[in-house]
């Protein structure tokens, strides 16, 4: 079965430094998303992205982040200058379109660290 | 504003025993819903999903879940559960036109032997 797949599966990272997470979603997918976890808390939206653009964000998703379809594979979250509060794990999911039939599926997930 | 409550924050179960996991949920119009399962380490596997039609519905695992409108319920269950199924799990409900979900906070089920 096609899989949604993360890496790293953990980043330790400085902080003030930039850090890009990597996502490759399920190939006829057109409708990705990000996700995050922080310890202890909820999975919360993030940002979906939908045709090369932003569909909507959260009110978590300010100017440090980012996101980017870079080629007809991968998608990455990026963020510039990380906060200790970034510290969470963040999930990639992706679905085939928009109908709200059409499940999300997640991958793994990558442990960010900020130190 | 839409939003997921999961009451039971822990719950444990012995192996063979019945289990209801259960989920309330606020959201003006016909809610879309869905359980997802994270085992350590893993993922957010989808467990089973609502839309509309039969108000129960079967999902992978011997999983099953009822929507009750009245209650704003959908509750997950399982007649007998096997140690492999000590995980989190969330649910959760569609939102907005790009169906961004709005995750309950999550039980945690812990199985005795």
């Amino acid at each position: 079965e096609p899989e949604v797949t993360q890496t790293p599966s953990h980043q330790v990272t400085q902080m003030g430094q930039e850090v890009i997470l990597r996502c490759v979603p399920i190939s006829n997918h057109l409708y990705f998303y990000w996700y995050r976890q922080i310890l202890g808390q909820k999975v919360e939206f993030l940002v979906s992205f939908y045709n090369n653009e932003i569909s909507e964000k959260s009110e978590i998703f300010d100017d440090q982040f980012s996101v980017e379809r870079p080629d007809g594979s991968n998608f990455t979250l990026k963020i510039r200058s990380t906060k200790l509060e970034d510290s969470a794990m963040y999930f990639c999911a992706s679905s085939e379109a928009r109908a709200p039939n059409q499940p999300q599926h997640f991958g793994d997930g990558t442990r960010l660290s900020i130190l | 504003a839409q939003s997921v409550t999961q009451p039971d924050i822990h719950i444990t179960v012995s192996e063979g025993a019945s289990l209801e996991l259960r989920c309330n949920y606020s959201y003006g119009a016909t809610p879309y819903l869905f359980w997802y399962v994270q085992s350590p380490g893993q993922g957010l596997q989808l467990l089973l999903k609502y839309f509309s039609g039969d108000t129960l519905v079967q999902g992978i695992k011997g999983f099953e879940a009822e929507f009750k409108r009245s209650q704003s319920s959908f509750n997950l269950r399982k007649p007998s559960v096997h140690w492999s199924d000590a995980a989190e799990y969330f649910c959760a409900v569609r939102s907005g036109g790009y169906n961004k979900l709005i995750f309950g906070a999550g039980t945690r089920l812990a199985v005795h032997p």
